[in-house]
């Protein structure tokens, strides 16, 4: 059972490149979200989805688009790189909105901007 | 203001020794999930526990137990017989069950651990 997977690993981008990440969960699951981490920082939420077509802004939105086409997809797009865009990038996916419900995560994608 | 607090930036434990790990949290819902998550050096985000805040016994999976102390707002991840695979950042996370503007997991910045053979 894969969960939630995304690619690429790693990627460096030149500023004002655009690159999208792309993730995808096999477990079914309505909610979807993309996380970037910082060092000392914990997660901040970029974006969020509760369901094919439906998608919204979380904490740090700016910079950053995303798309819900399907169930199991949910890619993130980043237009013009900066390189305040230079972070760890996990999507996540969750069964319910419920409190006892975890995020599960994919590995990451470390992105580097210069 | 911060929900998530994490106190202890670094942790160091001699292995097969317990360690505790604090996390103290601030809400108004009464209504609310507690997590902890475990990342090694290798990067993926590994669930490990969860507490609700109407449960009434404090969660234990394995080797992890939560020291929930709800007046408190501390929820405490506690690890026994402290394994040198348990060197990771661990991260304390809330969901609260009202949403306001957008629904999110609130994650604290984490504690590093090493384990020391």
């Amino acid at each position: 059972n894969a969960g939630v997977t995304q690619t690429p690993k790693f990627r460096i981008l030149k500023i004002g490149q655009s690159m999208t990440l792309q993730c995808t969960q096999d477990m079914n699951h309505n909610y979807m979200y993309w996380y970037r981490q910082d060092p000392g920082m914990g997660l901040k939420l970029i974006y969020y989805s509760v369901g094919a077509g439906i998608t919204d802004k979380g904490e740090v939105p700016n910079g950053y688009n995303v798309s819900r086409s399907t169930t199991e997809d949910f890619p993130l797009r980043l237009e013009l790189a900066a390189p305040s865009q230079t972070s760890v990038y996990f999507c996540a996916s969750s069964y319910s909105l419920g409190v006892n419900s975890p995020l599960h995560f994919g590995n990451g994608t470390r992105l580097t901007v210069t | 203001a911060q929900k998530i607090t994490q106190t202890q930036p670094g942790m160091f434990v001699q292995e097969k020794e317990a360690v505790t790990l604090d996390c103290t949290y601030d809400t108004s819902d009464p209504s609310y999930g507690l997590f902890w998550y475990k990342q090694p050096s290798s990067g993926e985000m590994i669930f490990l526990i969860y507490q609700g805040s109407y449960d009434q016994q404090n969660a234990t999976e394995g080797r992890y137990s939560l020291n929930f102390q709800k007046a408190r707002k501390s929820a405490n991840l506690v690890i026994s017989a402290s394994q040198l695979g348990d060197s990771a950042m661990y991260f304390c996370a809330m969901r609260e069950g009202m949403k306001t503007s957008y629904d999110k997991v609130i994650f604290g910045p984490g504690t590093s651990l090493s384990v020391i053979p």
